[in-house]
């Protein structure tokens, strides 16, 4: 199938772990995107990487760090996380910046 | 500063009645607009995206509109259905790719 895919879909854990949410996109995008999705449905772009290079970076918290091995892949590294870490974490892709994204399935992060 | 306002923030409509969503902004400068759809526990989906010089777009029942002038576009959903209860989200695009995400409208299709 040709989607943008998340793992885990589900990640519960105490305060202080690191943890890591993987995405992956087979549909050839070159742009891939990070959101948080609080539980007031309120989706916030929290980075984006064109062609495994850097291009938008909201105001985030530095434990958390992007990495993306290649077009197709945006990893996202949490360190030391907090109760208000809690949230969706969406995945996204566009051919490029500005385009219409393709959104992944989500992850539910839950801090305890 | 650049914002997206949608309304209402919730809706409750009958199994076939017609409803209309609507986005105001003040993004500057504009690109593009587009409405999204996210069905609960799943991700945005589009729907439509509109530039400037167009003022009307539709994706089979949904038929978005954009006056670009006041800075206003409505998401038109006609003959709805159970499937189209889902929160409905406005994003616009300013020029260097900057987007601005509406907090989007709950909508809620009861038989």
């Amino acid at each position: 199938d040709t989607a943008v895919s998340q793992t885990p879909k589900y990640l519960v854990t105490q305060m202080g772990n690191d943890k890591s949410i993987k995405c992956e996109q087979n549909l050839g995008h070159d742009t891939m995107y990070w959101y948080k999705q609080d539980s007031k449905k309120f989706l916030k772009i929290m980075f984006s990487y064109n062609n495994k290079e850097l291009i938008i970076n909201e105001t985030v918290p530095n434990r958390f760090s992007p990495k993306s091995p290649d077009k197709a892949h945006l990893n996202l590294h949490i360190n030391s996380l907090e109760l208000g870490d809690s949230a969706v974490y969406f995945c996204a892709s566009s051919f490029f910046s500005g385009d219409t994204q393709y959104f992944g399935p989500g992850t539910r992060l839950t801090v305890l | 500063k650049n914002q997206v306002e949608q309304s209402p923030q919730s809706l409750i409509i009958l199994e076939g009645k017609n409803c209309t969503l609507q986005c105001n902004y003040t993004v500057s400068p504009f690109s593009n607009l587009r409405w999204y759809k996210q069905d609960t526990g799943r991700g945005p989906v589009s729907l439509t995206i509109m530039t400037f010089s167009e003022n009307t777009k539709s994706n089979g029942r949904y038929t978005a509109t954009l006056d670009a002038d006041t800075k206003q576009s409505s998401l038109h959903i006609t003959a709805s259905q159970l499937s189209d209860s889902a929160s409905y989200i406005c994003v616009v695009s300013a020029r260097a790719y900057k987007l601005v995400f509406g907090a989007g409208t709950i909508l809620r299709v009861k038989s």
